[in-house]
């Protein structure tokens, strides 16, 4: 069964760093592409980066270039999403997710549940 | 990266038809057969109900259906049930080799 774990969130100073992680399970997953997606509270969704399946392409949304590094470690099924300077803005539940293939042009099929990011002095 | 376009509610009876717009341009919806089509129910996780503007995704029911003309694609859920009750989101791929959301459509099962 293939599921999605996310872990790392919590409350943060606007300017402090986080590093979410969401471990999978059930499938190979250095043969996918993956996803970070973030929904502010009452709001819709946004895409904010995806790595290939290789490790060595990664996108990122306008808002977080910059700011926000998304990696993965095929070795231990994970993905992780480096989060610097961090702003009121950036307060959202982050939804890892897989791509439905191993390139940047396949959508995400499977989610994760999500774990919740406060950003608030 | 501007949101893709859609209504900010719809609204039908079960056993009816509606069908929910996604906007984009050429450089998103239209320059690409890469749509997809989510559904998320309060507090819940989005679910994949269609992908690659007309595919199902296995165990989904074909009472949803997409296609796209132009710029424009479009999500149509046929004989309405309850639990259809929920707010649905496009996604397009883009010539940045990003993706962009739509702004989420809430459906209304009166």
């Amino acid at each position: 069964q293939v599921q999605l774990v996310e872990s790392g969130g919590g409350v943060v100073q606007p300017g402090r760093s986080l590093r979410l992680s969401c471990a999978t399970f059930g499938f190979t997953f250095s043969s996918y592409s993956m996803h970070w997606v973030r929904q502010a509270p009452g709001k819709g969704l946004e895409w904010v980066a995806l790595i290939s399946y290789g490790e060595n392409n990664t996108y990122y949304a306008d808002s977080v270039k910059g700011r926000f590094t998304i990696s993965r470690d095929n070795s231990k099924n994970t993905l992780y999403l480096q989060m610097n300077s961090l702003t009121a803005d950036d307060t959202a539940v982050y939804y890892c997710a897989r791509g439905s293939c191993r390139s940047s042009n396949c959508p995400p099929d499977v989610w994760g549940q999500g774990t919740t990011v406060t950003v608030s002095s | 990266q501007s949101a893709l376009t859609q209504p900010a509610s719809v609204s039908g009876s079960p056993g009816q038809s509606i069908t929910i717009s996604c906007a984009g341009t050429s450089s998103d919806v239209g320059g690409y057969n890469y749509v997809s089509w989510y559904q998320q129910h309060p507090g819940k996780a989005p679910k994949l109900i269609i992908y690659d503007v007309s595919n199902w995704p296995s165990g989904v029911s074909n009472r949803f259906s997409g296609s796209k003309s132009g710029n424009t694609a479009s999500l149509t859920i046929s004989g309405l049930q309850v639990e259809d009750e929920a707010e649905y989101f496009c996604s397009s791929y883009t010539s940045s080799r990003t993706w962009v959301f739509g702004g989420g459509t809430k459906l209304t099962v009166l």
